[in-house]
């Protein structure tokens, strides 16, 4: 299994700019999670899916951030239009039920200037 | 809303020696899980060990183990014989049990406790 695919790992934008981060989780697993990460608040939870439908999107810090997942095997989150307080680590993270462990992507590192 | 606190924001360890971290975490469920995460500089999320609340035993993995005390509500994590690729980030993190409720909600994880291997 290549475990959960994030791509790109680096992004780098200009503020006003659309960005768009993608996920591929692990096959059969029926739950994603997108996370962000900064030094000044940690890992926040930001939406997570169950079968391809969100859950619990409360963490979504803006209307400005959206999220889908159009089929079992593909995420994406959006930013729309993206702000230099918007930098940090976005992680994917999948798993089967939530008890047995969560995979993470690598993540993706965005700057936006 | 659950709460997981590492009261610890940097450790240092002699190589070989024994390190333990601390972590605390508030919830009012008696069904849940508990994780350790490890964070090297690659920024790759590492699952590290995993305990179920409702399990008395303290879970195992090679060189790392944990001291959960269910009514204290408190996570350690003990990490024997330490290497040089052990130093990371550690992330302490908790998850509902996904036959609680409405299901697996994500995990909620502690700021993390910056731990560093001397030579």
């Amino acid at each position: 299994d290549a475990g959960v695919i994030q791509s790109p790992r680096h992004e780098v934008t200009e503020m006003g700019q659309e960005v768009t981060l993608r996920c591929k989780p692990i096959s059969g697993h029926d739950y994603l999670f997108w996370y962000r990460q900064t030094m000044m608040r940690g890992l926040e939870l930001l939406i997570y899916f169950n079968n391809n439908v969100p859950i619990d999107d409360s963490g979504m810090p803006e209307d400005r951030f959206s999220a889908k997942m159009p089929n079992a095997s593909f995420s994406t989150l959006k930013i729309q239009p993206s702000e230099p307080r918007d930098s940090a680590v976005y992680f994917c993270a999948s798993s089967r039920d939530g008890g047995h462990g969560y995979t993470f992507g690598s993540g993706t590192r965005l700057t936006v200037v | 809303a659950q709460t997981v606190t590492q009261s610890q924001p940097e450790m240092s360890v002699q190589e070989a020696e024994t390190v333990t971290l601390s972590c605390t975490y508030d919830t009012s469920e008696s069904d849940y899980y508990l994780f350790w995460y490890k964070q090297p500089p690659s920024r790759q999320m590492i699952l590290v060990i995993r305990q179920e609340a409702y399990k008395q035993q303290n879970a195992t993995e090679n060189r790392f183990s944990v001291n959960f005390q269910k009514a204290a509500k408190s996570f350690s994590l003990k990490i024997s014989d330490s290497q040089l690729g052990d130093a990371a980030m550690y992330f302490c993190a908790y998850s509902l049990a996904p036959y609680s409720g409405g299901g697996a909600d994500g995990l909620t994880f502690g700021k993390g406790t910056h731990l560093i291997i001397q030579p």
